[in-house]
């Protein structure tokens, strides 16, 4: 019963690196979100894919890119990571994008210095 | 864009009933949704309604749609101390494709 699984759970980073974030379902799920979450912000959608091939941006995109490697995976990569990318970061999956119930992995918090 | 209003915090007393209020601003949305988040974890769905229903009770849990006013509220009956979490509202963008969140209502339950 994994679910969502996303590694690492947790990251320091200096400013200018860069790394790549990692999330897998095992549900066979067509659409694979990435959101942020920030005190006093609630959840923030930086892109989505509603199936595989096809990746979207959200709210909050800028300074992210993302890779839908197969069905499963769902990767977000930092090029240069900037303090203002200091947050948790949480990969949802959905059976569709229409009104489905979205799973949530665990997150990863996310430091940069 | 599209919207979700909730307040921030919500402190009861166990046993009492709890209702979390929120506001939308997207009317086509079909669904509706209340997630729970507890201390360190990811988000767990509560309960959703249908834009079509005014009311859905789920064991202690009623969900109150106001389409009018764009008014969704969660009530808890007999709030426990293990109810102490975030919970957030969310609806579906208007393409259909994500949700979109309000920013959670931290629900603390004292003994």
């Amino acid at each position: 019963n994994a679910g969502v699984t996303q590694t690492p759970k947790f990251q320091v980073l200096k400013t200018g690196q860069s790394m790549t974030l990692q999330c897998a379902q095992d549900m066979n799920h067509n659409s694979m979100y990435w959101y942020r979450q920030d005190p006093g912000m609630g959840l923030r959608l930086i892109y989505y894919s509603a199936s595989e091939g096809t990746t979207d941006k959200g709210e909050v995109p800028n300074g992210y890119n993302v890779s839908r490697l197969n069905k499963r995976e769902f990767s977000l990569r930092l090029e240069s990571a900037a303090p203002s990318q200091t947050s948790v970061y949480f990969c949802a999956s959905s059976a569709g994008t229409s009104n489905t119930e979205a799973f949530f992995g665990q997150g990863t918090r996310l430091t940069v210095v | 864009g599209e919207d979700v209003e909730q307040s921030l915090f919500l402190s009861v007393r166990e046993g009492d009933s709890s209702v979390i209020n929120c506001t939308y601003t997207d009317s086509s949305s079909t669904y509706l949704y209340w997630y729970k988040q507890e201390p360190g974890a990811g988000l767990q769905l509560l309960t959703y309604i249908f834009s079509n229903m005014d009311m859905k009770q789920d064991q202690r849990l009623t969900v109150l749609l106001n389409k009018k006013d764009k008014h969704l509220s969660l009530r808890i009956a007999d709030t426990q101390t293990g109810d102490s979490a975030i919970y957030f509202c969310a609806e579906r963008d208007q393409a259909g494709t994500a949700l979109i969140f309000g920013k959670g209502t931290t629900l603390s339950v004292s003994s």
